[in-house]
């Protein structure tokens, strides 16, 4: 069965950067794009970027240009988001999300959570 | 705010039927663009619903439909559950943004 399996949690200060991976099993890692969405406390869904395993083509939301940096690593089926000069409003859940044949979101890992503070 | 607009809430008696509407604009859902709908408990991830406008993966009951209308979508729910309590979000394409666009969520009670 498809899984996505998310890193554990991460406190990081103003200005750091943190990096969460994605581990896919249960289908083949370069047939479909991975998609990030995060979600702020009390808040909705919002999408962040994706990534195409097979070439490394990355589509990043305009608001993250520059700030985010996905990457995949198809010997081990992991995607990896890379997330700098983190912010106090960066604190959220951060999902990874496999891209369905109709651009949804048809699996979802576990989420991560960011706690980005002083 | 979001790119899609949902009520904040709804609520229904069990065995009652809900719908749950998802506004779009003309680069999302009015330009053709697919919607689907999540259904997600608090502290968990989201789970697939509908994709494709009105699809239903596997393990999905029927109870649950979805349809799309010029600039908007519905979510039908038929035979409330207690089980079907949290917050549905719908999520399409948008051109403009090149990239997804959700919903703010609709928060589901059954009374």
């Amino acid at each position: 069965q498809v899984q996505l399996v998310q890193s554990g949690a991460e406190v990081k200060k103003p200005g750091a950067s943190v990096k969460v991976s994605c581990k896919a099993s249960g289908y083949t890692f370069t047939t479909y794009g991975i998609s990030w969405v995060r979600q702020a406390p009390g808040q909705g869904l919002e999408w962040m970027g994706w990534i195409t395993p097979n070439n490394d083509n990355t589509n990043y939301a305009q608001k993250f240009q520059g700030r985010v940096f996905m990457t995949t690593d198809t010997s081990t089926s992991t995607a990896h988001m890379e997330l700098r000069r983190l912010r106090s409003d960066d604190t959220a859940v951060y999902y990874c999300a496999r891209n369905g044949r109709v651009a949804q979101a048809d699996y979802w890992g576990q989420g991560t959570l960011v706690t980005v503070s002083s | 705010q979001s790119a899609l607009t949902q009520a904040p809430s709804v609520s229904g008696a069990p065995g009652q039927r809900v719908t749950i509407s998802c506004t779009g604009s003309s680069s999302n859902i009015g330009a053709g663009y697919d919607v689907h709908w999540y259904h997600q408990l608090p502290a968990t991830a989201p789970k697939l619903l509908i994709y494709g406008n009105n699809h239903r993966p596997s393990g999905v009951p029927d109870r649950f439909s979805g349809s799309k209308s010029g600039t908007s979508a519905s979510l039908a729910i038929t035979g409330l559950q207690a089980e079907d309590e949290g917050d549905y979000l719908c999520q399409s394409y948008d051109n403009n943004l090149r990239g997804w666009v959700f919903g703010g969520g609709t928060k589901l009670t059954v009374l």
